[in-house]
């Protein structure tokens, strides 16, 4: 099926710094490019997203960027605190009668 | 806010047994989708729906069936349940497709022993 490669898969970071993570994706088809956010115990989320006739986006402490031509998008959190601690996945379904697809997750760790 | 319902939350069941996971959506919402997720492995789509009747297969689905029965109710059946298939268990929906935000119901976790 479609790959949706998702790094690192581990994060560490300090609080108040920024953390970022990566994905890469294969089909050119991908229009929408979601970010989930998945706290211990609960159930995805989505935080941010961007389609593909944008570049970036930044809602509330968070920067979704696209670059189309390297199959690559990124999420940048900045000003990390204790409760953005979670799983984060990224997704690049891509549309028709293809099948979504995750990456299989970064688990940010933000230590006080 | 979209609602995505699951029952039971909790199942253990013994190898060989029969379990069928329930999904309800009172959004209107015609795609659904049966994920399990185990660590390193991510959410893993088992089967998905473009709406009542249909049912499409996902990355990975041996060992499963599923139905869905009206727009609102996707079942994931477990018909010889084995070890491992002890999993957490999500159900999604999405309005159009899956260009679109998907809901995740709170999740089922299954152990098969």
């Amino acid at each position: 099926g479609e790959q949706v490669e998702q790094l690192p898969s581990i994060l560490r970071v300090q609080e108040g710094s920024s953390a970022s993570i990566n994905c890469t994706y294969e089909n050119s088809a991908s229009n929408y490019f979601p970010w989930y956010k998945q706290e211990p115990g609960e159930n995805p989320k989505l935080i941010i997203d961007i389609r593909s006739n944008m570049e970036r986006k930044q809602t509330q402490g968070l920067i979704v960027l696209l670059d189309k031509k390297a199959k690559r998008f990124s999420l940048h959190i900045t000003d990390t605190q204790p409760g953005d601690s979670a799983m984060y996945f990224c997704a690049a379904p891509p549309g028709g009668n293809y099948k979504p697809t995750f990456g299989k997750g970064t688990s940010l760790v933000v230590h006080p | 806010e979209a609602a995505v319902t699951q029952s039971p939350r909790n199942k253990v069941t013994v190898t060989g047994g029969n379990v069928t996971l329930s999904c309800r959506q009172t959004n209107s919402h015609n795609y659904m989708y049966w994920y399990r997720q185990d660590t390193g492995h991510g959410l893993r789509l088992i089967h998905y729906s473009y709406g009542a009747g249909n049912l499409q297969i996902g990355d990975v689905p041996d060992g499963y069936k599923a139905t869905r029965t009206t727009q609102e109710d996707f079942f994931l059946l477990l018909e010889l349940a084995s070890p491992s298939q002890t999993s957490l268990y999500f159900c999604a929906s999405s309005d159009a497709g899956q260009n679109y935000e998907q809901y995740f119901g709170p999740g089922t976790r299954l152990t098969v022993l």
